[in-house]
C-alpha cells in the first residue's frame, strides 16, 4: 500500500530565502511520485512529477524535487522563495488501484512568504 | 484552453436538498475524478471513470452518485445533502491510468446548513 508524510503542516520564509518543503512516501514498488500546487480559491497546479527518470526533477516557477530511494523521501525545494509562492503544496504518491491512476495526497504544507 | 470546467463555484444547500455538480473537461481525457477536500486535509477520491459508460467507487463514495454518458461529462449527485457532506469538490481528468498527471477543475464550495 502506498502512503505520503508530509512532515511540515506550514512553513513559513522571507522573499528571497530558500524553501523547502518535505515529504516521505511509503510504497512497496517503484512510485511515481507529483507535487501539486494550490492557491486559494483555485484547482491544484502541477509543479513536477518523477516517473523513475532522473531523480532530480525539475518543475514550473523554479522549483525542483529531489527523489531519495534511500530515504523514501521526495523534497520540494527553491532557491529563492518569492511572493507568489505562498500556497499550499501536496506531494502525491501514484499507484495502480484497480485499473486507475490512483493518487494518494499528503495533508498538505502551507507555505507563507514574509516581505 | 479551458481543460476543466466546474459548475457552479460556490453553493449552500440546505440539509436534505439535492444538486448536481457539474464538470466538463475538452482535453478528450478518458480518465475522470471526483475529489472531496475537507479543511486540513489532502484530497479524498469520491468516484471515477475511466471512459464514457463506465464508473467505480473511489474512498469516500456513500451519499454520492455519478453518471458518464459522454467522454466530455462527469457529473457528481447529491441526493440527500447532510452536514457531513459540507466540503470542496475537485474534478480531475487524465488521458489514461499510467502515471500521466491529473488536470484539476477550480472546485466547487458547497456548505449544508
Amino acid at each position: 500500500a502506498q502512503s505520503v508524510t508530509q512532515l511540515d503542516s506550514h512553513v513559513s520564509v522571507s522573499e528571497g530565502t530558500p524553501v523547502l518543503l518535505r515529504c516521505n512516501y511509503s510504497s512497496s514498488y517503484s512510485p511515481s511520485l507529483f507535487w501539486y500546487v494550490q492557491h486559494p480559491n483555485k484547482g491544484l497546479q502541477l509543479l513536477l512529477k518523477y516517473t523513475s527518470a532522473a531523480t532530480l526533477v525539475k518543475g514550473i516557477n523554479g522549483f525542483e524535487a529531489e527523489f531519495k530511494k534511500s530515504e523514501t523521501s521526495f523534497h520540494l525545494t527553491k532557491p529563492s522563495a518569492h511572493m507568489s509562492d505562498a500556497a499550499e503544496y501536496f506531494c502525491v504518491v501514484s499507484g495502480f488501484g484497480g485499473g486507475y491512476n490512483k493518487l494518494i495526497f499528503g495533508a498538505g504544507t502551507r507555505l507563507a512568504v514574509h516581505p | 484552453n479551458a481543460g476543466v470546467t466546474q459548475t457552479p463555484k460556490f453553493r449552500i444547500l440546505k440539509i436534505g436538498q439535492s444538486m448536481t455538480l457539474q464538470c466538463t473537461q475538452d482535453m478528450n481525457h478518458n480518465y475522470m475524478y471526483w475529489y472531496r477536500q475537507d479543511p486540513g486535509m489532502g484530497l479524498k477520491l469520491i468516484y471515477y471513470s475511466v471512459g464514457a459508460g463506465i464508473t467505480d467507487k473511489g474512498e469516500v463514495p456513500n451519499g454520492y452518485n455519478v453518471s458518464r454518458s459522454t467522454t466530455e461529462d462527469f457529473p457528481l449527485r447529491l441526493e440527500l445533502a447532510a452536514p457531513s457532506q459540507t466540503s470542496v469538490y475537485f474534478c480531475a481528468s487524465s488521458v489514461d491510468s499510467s502515471n500521466q498527471p491529473q488536470h484539476f477543475g477550480d472546485g466547487t464550495r458547497l456548505s449544508i446548513l
